[in-house]
């Protein structure tokens, strides 16, 4: 079973802190690696994708990436009550041999950033 | 720009009833997908599609089927609901590895079974 773990939290940070989300994942094989915020009753939306291992940084957000430990992560630099939402760890993965690759999703991270 | 839209919004079935969600999307994107997500939960592929005319299976595809007729769309069929069928549904798409990895969702479909 090819599986995405998050820990489900809450996460609960004060404004203007460094929140820090964390994601593991088992397939190996895995090549593409996205972080994805889904406010309340909305569809989740694409905020980073990382492909390589190090940082990725974009704006407040930076997505680590560390294949030989199957380590995701993302951090929030001065976090604001408007990133208070779940995050949801996505990765590909093949859910059978021959099969197309697919975004597997981890089971996200409720955050919320107190004023 | 439509991007990937879904309907209905919101659904109440009966045990037993059957129902199809619509999803069309006007990207020209080959792959399209559908995930239920259950409360607190991530998301659960159902089935996906590579292209017209191919469909396969994802991690819970039983009570569900899927076509694809057309690039555009990508509907899901519930033949016999069931109360375990309650959930959000999210169709989503996108190009491909060589024009884009980025996955478009719809805005989702409430579900419930009584």
């Amino acid at each position: 079973q090819k599986e995405v773990e998050q820990n489900s939290g809450p996460l609960s940070v004060p404004e203007g802190a460094i929140a820090s989300l964390n994601c593991t994942y088992s397939d190996r094989g895995s090549q593409s690696f996205f972080w994805y915020r889904q406010y309340s009753g909305k569809s989740p939306e694409l905020i980073m994708s990382i492909y390589s291992n190090g940082d990725k940084e974009d704006g407040r957000f930076t997505a680590q990436l560390n294949k030989a430990s199957q380590y995701v992560s993302l951090l929030i630099r001065d976090s604001q009550p408007s990133d208070s939402a779940t995050y949801l760890c996505a990765v590909t993965t093949s859910p059978r041999l021959g099969s197309a690759r697919q975004l597997t999703f981890g089971s996200g991270t409720q955050l919320t950033v107190l004023p | 720009n439509a991007g990937v839209t879904q309907t209905p919004k919101f659904r109440i079935l009966k045990i037993g009833q059957s129902m199809t969600l619509q999803c069309t999307q006007d990207m020209n994107h080959n792959y399209m997908y559908w995930y239920r997500q259950d409360p607190g939960m991530g998301l659960k592929l159902i089935y996906y599609s590579v292209g017209a005319g191919i469909t396969d299976k994802g991690e819970v595809p039983n009570g569900y089927n899927v076509s694809r007729s057309t690039t555009e769309d990508f509907p899901l069929r519930l033949e016999l609901a069931a109360p375990s069928q309650t959930s959000v549904y999210f169709c989503a798409s996108r190009a491909g590895r060589r024009s884009g990895n980025t996955i478009y969702f719809g805005e989702g479909s409430w579900l419930t079974v009584v």
